[in-house]
Order: C-alpha cells, then structure tokens, then sequence
C-alpha cells in the first residue's frame, strides 16, 4: 500500500526567512509525485510533478526535489501570500495502485510579515 | 479552460437524508476523480471513472455512496441515508491520460462542503 509522510506539520517563517518542507513516500514503484497548494475552504492547486529521482522542477519562490525516498520543497524568501497547505502525494504503478493519487496530511506554512 | 467546476459548493442535510453532488470536468478530459477530504487530513480517494467506466472504488466507499458518469462528461455522487461521518469536503478532480494527449496530472475543483446535522 502507498505511503506519504508528511513533515512537520505546521510551519511559520517569517517573511524572507527559507525553509524545506519534507515529504516521505513508499510505493511499489513511482509513476509520479506530486506537489500542491491547498488555501482554506478551496480544492488543491497543482504546483508540480516529479518522476524520477534527481528531478528537479522550480516555479517562482519554490523548487521541488526528489529522490528514491523523498521530496523537498525548498521555499526561497517566502511572502506572505505564500502562507497555505501544502500537500505531497503520491501515484504508484503497483496493481494496488491504479490511477489514485494517495495524499500525504500536508504542511500548514504560515509567513509572516 | 475553465477548470474544474462542482456544484453545490456547500450543503447541509439531516441525517438520513439523501444528497448528489455533481462535477463538471475540464473538457476533453477523460478521467474523472472522487477524493473526500476531512479537516486536517488529506485528501483520500473514493472512486475514478475513464470516460464512463467506473474504474476502480476504495474500500473506503460503503455501499450507501454511488457515483455515475452516464455520457462520459459530468459525473454525480449520491450519498444515501447520511451519517454524521460523512460530513466532510467532497473533490473532484479530472485528468487526461497521456493517450488522450494529456500528462494525467489530475486538477481539482472547489469541493463541495457537506454538513450531515
């Protein structure tokens, strides 16, 4: 069964301040890992794929990473409007598997100004 | 194109009651997606539709919840006789696959709000 671990929890940075957000995953094999914005009351919002290991993608104040085990999301002088969940999941290619995407419990990030 | 769209956006039933919801896909794309979404946690997978075969469902999906997709565009879930547990975020999401085309990135909707009193 597909696993994704999701690190911390909870998060505040003030605003400039950098950080990385951890995301821990199991599968039986990798067909693709996912990155999204989640703001409160809304649907989450795609951000980025990943597909194999050293694959790195960037949009704007963030850049994805991934390796055999895990992604980062490396967050550079972050706004306040940056302030969202950020969720981490995951698409395997295991019969199990199928075309779900199993989700990790995200990082709340709160910027502060 | 202009995303995925749900309707209603919020709802509130007593229990026993039945509720249907339905998502309107981004066109031409043709797998449509249920996640359910509880505060605090993820969201967590319900069933998927490719054009209008239903797929696959988890185990997560009683028997009191359905869900169609009759022409292979809008699809609707129906929740019958509604628990208190069932309140949650209702999302949908809609991709296409790499054979329609597309990179099978799945994008949400707004979710529908359901509150089960």
């Amino acid at each position: 069964e597909d696993q994704v671990t999701q690190s911390p929890e909870a998060l505040r940075l003030q605003e400039g301040e950098s950080s990385s957000l951890n995301c821990s995953y199991t599968v039986s094999g990798l067909r693709g890992l996912f990155w999204y914005r989640q703001d409160p009351g809304k649907g989450p919002e795609f951000l980025f794929t990943l597909y194999s290991a050293g694959e790195e993608k960037e949009k704007e104040r963030l850049k994805a990473t991934l390796t055999k085990k895990e992604s980062f999301l490396h967050i550079t002088a972050p706004k306040p409007e940056d302030s969202a969940t950020y969720l981490c999941a995951v698409q395997g290619i295991g019969e199990t598997s199928g075309s779900r995407l199993t989700f990790g419990e995200g990082t709340q990030l709160t910027v502060n100004p | 194109d202009t995303g995925v769209s749900q309707d209603p956006r919020h709802k509130i039933t007593k229990r026993g009651q039945n509720v249907t919801f339905r998502c309107d896909p981004i066109s031409e794309h043709n797998r449509l997606y249920w996640y359910r979404q509880t505060l605090g946690q993820g969201p967590e997978f319900l069933t998927y539709f490719q054009n209008e075969a239903q797929l696959e469902k988890s185990r997560l999906l009683s028997d009191r919840f359905s869900a169609e997709r009759p022409k292979g565009s809008f699809s609707t879930l129906e929740i019958q006789r509604t628990e208190q547990g069932d309140s949650a975020m209702y999302l949908c999401a809609s991709s296409a696959t790499r054979l329609a085309g597309g990179t099978d990135t799945q994008y949400f909707g707004p979710g529908t709000r359901l509150t089960v009193l």
